[in-house]
């Protein structure tokens, strides 16, 4: 069975940094690009990020540049999401997906709640 | 960057009608378009790819039309487990991969 498995919520303090992790099961990570979209409560689905997992190479949204950094880890199937710089506003679940051009985001995560509270 | 604008943000139907969503690219995608159902509390659910294909174990009353810059989403005879949020996807060329804004479908 095809599974994205994220980490566990998150609650920090403005200017700290998260890291989110999300491990593929039932397929190898680098089968398909990955995506990360979040959603803040009663809002709609924001588009952060793309990771290419076999060369690594990222791009993230332009409001998000330089504050979140995209890793993986093939060895172990998994990818990260790390933003910095955190403020009130990113108050919200992350979505790690699997995506191609033609399929669009195909198997997701379950979501992972990171609340920015002082 | 694609600009995706969706319409309407809202739709008030009753089981067993016809209802459709439609998405506007701000420049051509060709068929690069997707659609997912979110139900509160819950990751999204793709509904269709490639603006027509539907994905494994969608129900046949959800259908998707479209190419270029025009798309719509259609569910025929609505069902109770159909109330849900829906976006569209722009899934062309590279980066950034825009999403609409959005259609909340309730019940009347």
């Amino acid at each position: 069975q095809v599974q994205l498995v994220q980490s566990g919520a998150e609650v920090k303090k403005p200017g700290a940094s998260v890291k989110v992790s999300c491990k593929a099961s039932g397929y190898t990570l680098t089968s398909y690009d990955l995506n990360w979209v979040r959603q803040a409560s009663g809002q709609g689905l924001e588009w952060m990020g793309w990771m290419n997992p076999n060369s690594g190479k990222t791009e993230s949204a332009q409001k998000f540049q330089g504050r979140v950094t995209m890793t993986r880890d093939t060895s172990i199937n998994t990818a990260y999401m790390e933003v910095s710089s955190l403020r009130s506003e990113d108050t919200a679940v992350y979505y790690c997906a699997s995506f191609s051009g033609y399929y669009g985001l195909i198997f997701w995560g379950q979501g992972t709640l990171v609340t920015v509270s002082s | 960057d694609i600009q995706m604008t969706q319409s309407p943000t809202s739709l008030s139907a009753s089981v067993g009608d016809r209802v459709t969503i439609t998405c506007r690219a701000s420049q051509s995608i060709s068929i690069y378009l997707n659609w997912y159902q979110q139900k509160p509390g819950k990751a999204p659910r793709p509904l269709i790819h490639a603006a027509s294909s539907l994905q494994s174990g969608v129900p046949s009353r959800f259908s998707g039309s479209g190419s270029g810059t025009d798309f719509t989403l259609t569910i025929t005879s609505l069902q109770r487990e159909d109330f849900a949020t829906y976006y569209c996807q722009e899934s062309y060329s590279t980066p950034p991969y825009t999403f609409g804004q959005g259609t909340r479908l309730e019940i009347k």
